[in-house]
């Protein structure tokens, strides 16, 4: 059974730091990219990058919204995908999501995690 | 990007049908055939209905159908049942290794 369990989330300064995990199972997560996604408190849903499988080079694409803050991650020996989040706005404050891409060149998501609540104080 | 239009609300009684539309462009809806919807129960992670316009992922009932027309994208519920109630968000691949999303619709069941 496929399955994502997001971590990390938390209380924090606006400006300061903060790392999210992905860590999956059920699958062979080195063969899939992974993207996160977040929804702000009461809001819809919002692209926030990608990162590729190794096959693919890895290679990362971003939300304008969040470009030269965020950061997409993998470490395929422990099968999790990391979202480093710097330079934290308020509006920041979301729950964040993983999801699997299903094939490469595919721009949907079939499987979710149930999120973690990053909540960044002003 | 700029989000897809969806409407705010939807609504219909127990064994009707609703549309739920999504307004996008020629850079997203109308440009590829890649929309998806997703349904979200309160409290819940988003669960993928359609995908690729009009395909279901295995276990997802036949009364849920995709279709689009230009820069506009529509998802179907026939025969509403009371678990349909949800919010629904369409998506659409953006270009340039992308997504936008929409800014989803509440649908009621009356």
């Amino acid at each position: 059974e496929v399955q994502l369990v997001e971590s990390g989330g938390g209380l924090v300064q606006a400006g300061r730091s903060l790392r999210v995990s992905c860590t999956a199972s059920g699958f062979n997560f080195g063969d899939y990219a992974m993207s996160w996604l977040r929804q702000a408190p009461g809001k819809g849903l919002e692209w926030v990058g990608f990162i590729k499988s190794r096959t693919y080079g890895a290679t990362t694409e971003y939300a304008a919204s969040v470009e030269g803050r965020f950061t997409i991650s993998r470490d395929d020996s422990k099968s999790i995908a990391y979202l480093q989040l710097n330079s934290l706005k308020t509006e920041d404050t979301a729950v964040y999501y993983c999801g699997r891409v299903p094939r490469p060149n595919k721009y949907y998501f079939n499987y979710w995690g149930r999120g973690t609540l990053v909540t960044v104080s002003s | 990007q700029s989000a897809l239009t969806q409407p705010p609300s939807a609504s219909g009684s127990p064994g009707q049908s609703v549309t739920i539309s999504c307004t996008g462009t020629s850079s997203d809806v109308g440009g590829y055939n890649y929309v998806s919807w997703y349904q979200q129960h309160p409290g819940k992670a988003p669960k993928l209905m359609i995908y690729e316009v009009t395909k279901r992922p295995s276990g997802v009932p036949d009364r849920f159908s995709g279709s689009k027309s230009g820069n506009t994208a529509s998802l179907t519920v026939s025969g509403l049942q009371a678990e349909d109630e949800a919010d629904y968000y369409c998506s659409s691949y953006a270009g340039s290794d992308s997504v936008v999303f929409g800014g989803g619709t509440k649908l009621t069941v009356l």
